[in-house]
């Protein structure tokens, strides 16, 4: 299936505890992100990836860690997690950072901290 | 600092016309992006304007002046299935996308 493939769906996570959120796309895009979405403030960027090998901090990075392996996963860890963290989780790529055709996202990750 | 503004929620009628605007103040302009996201799902994109001027696509349509920092998205005949939120978004001059905070359109029959 062509596109972004995100897991788990969904998760409950307890305060303190470390998770990586996997991303992986098959469309041998450039570009990939870490996107999280909360009611009211739209997407925030958290990093991203330009191509791989290479990694780049957002909007609210901190309290996570991507790595950029190989050009189609992008995980993204949450060290020690914390309620503030609950959030809705998207990822997402481009050809490249220059696109006029978008991003395509994942289906998204909905993360609860307990 | 960069920022987009666009209408929190709009109300239509089915069949109807709406304009959904989006504002911009940002550090560069590489082009402008309208997303459509319904309740749970994803951003999928739905229009990109890099110059002045309309570009439509069947039902919608995306106006961009650069010059007044301002796009619109127009949907005419409107669906039920229309009812979504619509993210306006800006590619500054660091190519990184700046979003703004979405429009929850709601579609009364």
């Amino acid at each position: 299936i062509a596109g972004i493939t995100q897991a788990p769906t969904s998760q409950i996570l307890a305060a303190g505890r470390r998770m990586t959120l996997r991303c992986t796309q098959d469309m041998r895009h450039n570009a990939m992100y870490w996107y999280r979405q909360d009611l009211g403030l739209g997407l925030r960027l958290i990093h991203y990836s330009n191509t791989a090998g290479t990694t780049g901090k957002g909007e609210v990075p901190d309290g996570y860690s991507v790595s950029r392996a190989n050009t189609d996963d992008f995980p993204l860890t949450l060290a020690s997690a914390v309620p503030s963290q609950t959030s809705v989780y998207f990822c997402a790529s481009s050809d490249s950072i220059e696109s006029s055709h978008g991003y395509t996202f994942g289906s998204g990750t909905r993360l609860t901290v307990v | 600092g960069q920022n987009i503004d666009q209408p929190t929620e709009m109300t239509a009628t089915e069949g109807a016309i709406v304009q959904i605007n989006c504002t911009y103040q940002t550090s560069g302009f590489n082009g402008l992006f309208w997303y459509q996201q319904h309740a749970g799902e994803a951003p999928t994109f739905l229009s990109y304007n890099v110059l002045d001027g309309l570009e439509e696509k069947g039902r919608f349509s995306s106006f961009l002046s650069r010059s007044k920092g301002y796009s619109y998205l127009l949907l005419k005949e409107l669906q039920m299935k229309d009812s979504a939120s619509y993210l306006c978004a800006v590619l500054d001059s660091n190519y990184q996308l700046i979003w703004g905070a979405g429009t929850k359109l709601i579609i009364k029959p």
